[in-house]
């Protein structure tokens, strides 16, 4: 069965540092989505990518972040400067269309980020 | 924007017992509630979902209603088995938005062999 692949599974990093986090969506799909959920609380939306370009924006998504897709197959959130409250768990997901209407969300396991 | 309250925050039940999730909603344009089941360590799985033009469904064990006036939707597990442990979060998405799910906090179930 296709799944949403994401890496690395944890990553550790110093305050004010750069992170890359990276999915590999489903391939047929064409809606990407990062969500974020810190310990404990609800998931919450970040973005949603399409067609090489951000659809929406949730207010978290500051200039701090930033996301692309490289490649056919990459899709990656970037945080410039890193800060103690952006320790979570990412989570990358896809859909065939918008999921308003059809389009089921695919999740990935997710990507810990711990900032020190 | 939307805002989705979920209860209770845990839940535990006796394996064959049934579950019960709520769920209630603000935004009464909102037209799609997916649930997902969360394991330790996992990405949110879909279950089941419902749209607004539907009041029930059912899938195996698993049923979700649907209550457009009241502004609530309900996740229903009979038969719970302990692989039925999880965190379950409910989920309501805009008509019309670029698909931005908002969940609720999230309900750890415990299904007590």
């Amino acid at each position: 069965e296709p799944e949403v692949t994401q890496t690395p599974s944890h990553q550790v990093t110093q305050m004010g540092q750069e992170v890359i986090l990276r999915c590999v969506p489903i391939s047929n799909h064409l809606y990407f989505y990062w969500y974020r959920q810190i310990l404990g609380q609800k998931v919450e939306f970040l973005v949603s990518f399409y067609n090489n370009e951000i659809s929406e924006k949730s207010e978290i998504f500051d200039d701090q972040f930033s996301v692309e897709r490289p490649d056919g197959s990459n899709f990656t959130l970037k945080i410039r400067s890193t800060k103690l409250e952006d320790s979570a768990m990412y989570f990358c997901a896809s859909s065939v269309d918008r999921a308003s209407s059809t389009g089921e969300l695919f999740f990935g396991e997710g990507s810990r980020l711990t900032v020190l | 924007g939307e805002n989705v309250e979920q209860h209770p925050s845990t839940l535990s039940v006796q394996e064959g017992d049934s579950a019960v999730i709520k769920c209630t909603y603000s935004d009464s344009a909102s037209n799609y509630f997916p649930w997902y089941k969360q394991e330790l360590g996992k990405g949110p799985q879909l279950i089941i979902d419902i749209r607004s033009n539907v009041g029930e469904k059912k899938d195996q064990r698993i049923a979700v209603t649907l209550n457009k006036t009241a502004k609530h939707f309900s996740l229903h597990i009979t038969e719970t088995q302990p692989e039925d442990s999880a965190v379950y979060f409910c989920a309501a998405i805009l008509s019309g938005s670029a698909r931005q799910l908002t969940f609720g906090s999230g309900t750890q179930l415990t299904v007590l062999p």
